[in-house]
């Protein structure tokens, strides 16, 4: 069964880098043909897509969101990890990590349990 | 642009069947999508992929009373004999050239 499961700070201060990590267990990241990625909620809100990657390197980011995310795939370690820099309050959000079958590159199958990180000083 | 409609509330009776509604932008009719499953406090959960032409699949472990059709731009999810633990909020989504979006979402309560 796929698992995933995310960690990092749970707080980051204003104007700072979040950094992410994605942890898979149940199948290896570099064996299918799969996207791996990050979407976020902030409270009380709905669902809205950061962006997913290719272990093969394939990527697409949200357009809002380009300029200050790198997503990132470490096969050794069967991590997906997610940089966003220059953060605002608005960045506070619970994160999730997902997967997304090759064949559909958009289309989220597997969800992890998320993680919440505010953004405050 | 690619959007997804939802209204944002329904509720039903326990055992009763309910259905929602996920409306595609103009020009995006053929899309597909998928439909997920948030309870309270928890994960985003997928319940299935589903085509233009009504064919779905259901996400591993997804109940069969979990249902999806189309009609035109309309994507639905049909609960059948609709449960308890199945008040929670429900999302619609797509994806288009190098972009994912999701609906508002539909939040689901007893009546």
């Amino acid at each position: 069964q796929l698992q995933l499961q995310e960690s990092g700070p749970g707080l980051v201060k204003p104007s700072e880098t979040l950094s992410l990590t994605c942890s898979v267990s149940g199948g290896s990241i570099s064996r299918s043909s799969y996207y791996w990625g990050w979407i976020r909620q902030p409270p009380g809100q709905g669902l809205e897509w950061i962006g997913n990657m290719l272990y093969r390197g394939s990527s697409y980011y949200s357009p809002s969101l380009k300029s200050r995310v790198t997503i990132s795939v470490d096969t050794s370690n069967n991590q997906v990890s997610l940089k966003l820099v220059s953060v605002t309050a608005a960045d506070t959000a619970v994160y999730y990590c997902a997967r997304s079958p090759g064949s559909r590159w958009g289309q989220i199958d597997y969800w992890g349990q998320g993680t919440l990180v505010i953004v405050s000083s | 642009q690619l959007v997804l409609t939802q209204s944002p509330s329904a509720s039903a009776s326990l055992g009763a069947s309910v259905k929602l509604t996920c409306t595609l932008s103009s020009g995006h009719s053929t899309y597909a999508i998928a439909w997920h499953q948030q309870q309270p406090q928890k994960a985003p959960r997928f319940l299935m992929n589903l085509n233009s032409d009504g064919s779905y699949n259901r996400g591993d472990g997804i109940p069969d009373r979990f249902s999806g059709s189309s009609s035109g731009a309309e994507r639905h999810l049909t609960i059948s004999s609709f449960q308890s633990e199945d008040e929670a909020d429900y999302y619609c989504q797509t994806w288009g050239t190098g972009i994912v979006v999701f609906g508002g979402g539909a939040k689901l309560t007893v009546l």
